[in-house]
């Protein structure tokens, strides 16, 4: 594929909502990242995927965020029961091995209303 | 613990009036550093990896520069296409990448 895509774009949920994102990484990207990103802030690490494992989950927030990837390609995010706090850009990377570049997509919009 | 700090958080530049960005690092095993620039709504676009001191990459009107303790992007004659937020991050002996929270330039033409 040309480059990471990510889906929806946007999303509009209302509060206590389930919402699922998804990525398309790059073909043949071993490594891929969740980041999230709010107004003003930084990247806050979120998970990363080795191949379909996932070795550290420490930066999910809390344990509504849950996250897999399947066939070593797409990953989906899932927050169960959205708070207005987890309203941010969630950005997903993948790189050839870890160490060398990041690609990140453009990003989901979510927005808890 | 390992940290990336970008400065200054905010630069306005005259079309033409070149500046340095500032990455200031420690991390335990580099494995590369990396620039980036993100525009609005966009996700971070990769500019330049750089692996070891004394390593430079050049793109355009962008130079990168790495020490053993920061690196610098310097933007020689920008132009208001080069606005944007640059960001950095550094590659740690493990599996994590750690970012700076970005310089945001505005050129003026």
């Amino acid at each position: 594929g040309a480059g990471v895509s990510q889906s929806p774009s946007n999303k509009v949920t209302e509060k206590g909502k389930d919402v699922e994102l998804r990525c398309d990484p790059i073909s043949g990207h071993t490594a891929l990242y969740w980041y999230r990103q709010s107004l003003g802030q930084g990247l806050e690490f979120l998970i990363y995927f080795q191949g379909n494992s996932a070795p550290d989950k420490s930066g999910l927030p809390s344990d509504r965020f849950s996250a897999e990837r399947t066939g070593g390609s797409v990953s989906t995010l899932t927050i169960q029961r959205t708070q207005q706090e987890d309203s941010a850009v969630y950005l997903c990377a993948s790189s050839l091995e870890v160490g060398r570049p990041l690609h990140f997509g453009n990003g989901t919009r979510l927005t808890v209303t | 613990e390992d940290q990336v700090t970008q400065s200054p958080e905010a630069l306005r530049l005259q079309e033409g009036e070149s500046s340095s960005l500032n990455c200031s690092y420690t991390v335990s095993g580099l494995r590369g550093l990396f620039w980036y620039r993100q525009d609005p709504g966009k996700g971070p676009e990769f500019l330049f990896t750089l692996y070891s001191a004394g390593e430079e990459k050049e793109k355009e009107r962008l130079k990168a520069t790495l020490t053993k303790k920061e690196s610098f992007l310097h933007i020689t004659a920008p132009k208001p296409e080069d606005s944007a937020t640059y960001l950095c991050a550094v590659a740690s002996g493990t599996y994590k990448y750690i970012f700076g929270t970005g310089t945001r330039l505005k050129v003026l033409a």
